[in-house]
């Protein structure tokens, strides 16, 4: 049972070059968010989703695009990179509302210079 | 607004010794969770003990214990009988019930190190 998988790992951009953040989970749930986690920090929330073909904005969206078609993947989107951008990404799932549990991937190191 | 404070940037504690990690937190809500999540070197966010604010008893897990206050609003983890692999970066959150979906208001962190 993979879990929740992110690639690529790393990545370096040069700005304004766009890329795809891919996410995929394993456990069928419904929900899926998007965090970004700066040096010395925790975690804050892009975007987040409760289904297939429902997104919503997190506390800090802008810059970002995300999209979900099935359930299982919850890819993206950095249009435009800017170095403050830089940062860790990692992509979480739940099963359930408010929950109990949100299951990680390992994040995708990201550098825009 | 809602907040996370960890006011010990980094710990220390010797191998099967107890330590205590702080944490305050600020929110107006009265339905909330609170959490402790550990990142190893590795990366991997995992989550500890969870706490949900309507219940008075203080969550366990293992060898992990929390200590909640909710008048204080403080939410200190107690890790007893260290070991190696409790070394991590430990965050405390926070999650309003009602709230955004899976929006973690998190602290900036401790850094837990273990001397053998």
């Amino acid at each position: 049972n993979a879990g929740v998988t992110q690639t690529p790992k790393f990545r370096i951009l040069k700005i304004g070059q766009s890329m795809t953040l891919q996410c995929a989970q394993d456990m069928n749930h419904n929900y899926m968010y998007w965090y970004r986690q700066d040096p010395g920090m925790g975690l804050k929330l892009i975007y987040y989703s409760v289904g297939a073909g429902i997104t919503d904005k997190g506390e800090v969206p802008n810059g970002y695009n995300v999209s979900r078609s099935t359930t299982e993947d919850f890819p993206l989107r950095l249009e435009l990179a800017a170095p403050s951008q830089t940062s860790v990404y990692f992509c979480a799932s739940s099963l359930g509302q408010y929950s109990e549990k949100l299951f990680f991937g390992s994040g995708t190191q990201l550098s825009v210079l | 607004a809602q907040t996370v404070t960890q006011s010990q940037p980094e710990m220390s504690v010797q191998e099967a010794e107890t330590v205590t990690l702080s944490c305050t937190y600020d929110t107006s809500e009265s339905d909330y969770y609170l959490f402790w999540y550990k990142q190893p070197p590795s990366r991997q966010m995992i989550l500890v003990i969870r706490q949900e604010a309507y219940k008075q008893q203080n969550a366990t897990e293992n060898r992990f214990s929390v200590n909640f206050q909710k008048a204080a609003k403080s939410f200190s983890l107690k890790i007893s009988d260290s070991q190696l692999g409790d070394a991590a970066m430990y965050f405390c959150a926070l999650m309003n019930y009602g709230g955004s979906q899976g929006n973690l208001i998190f602290g900036k962190g401790t850094k837990l190190s273990v001397k053998p």
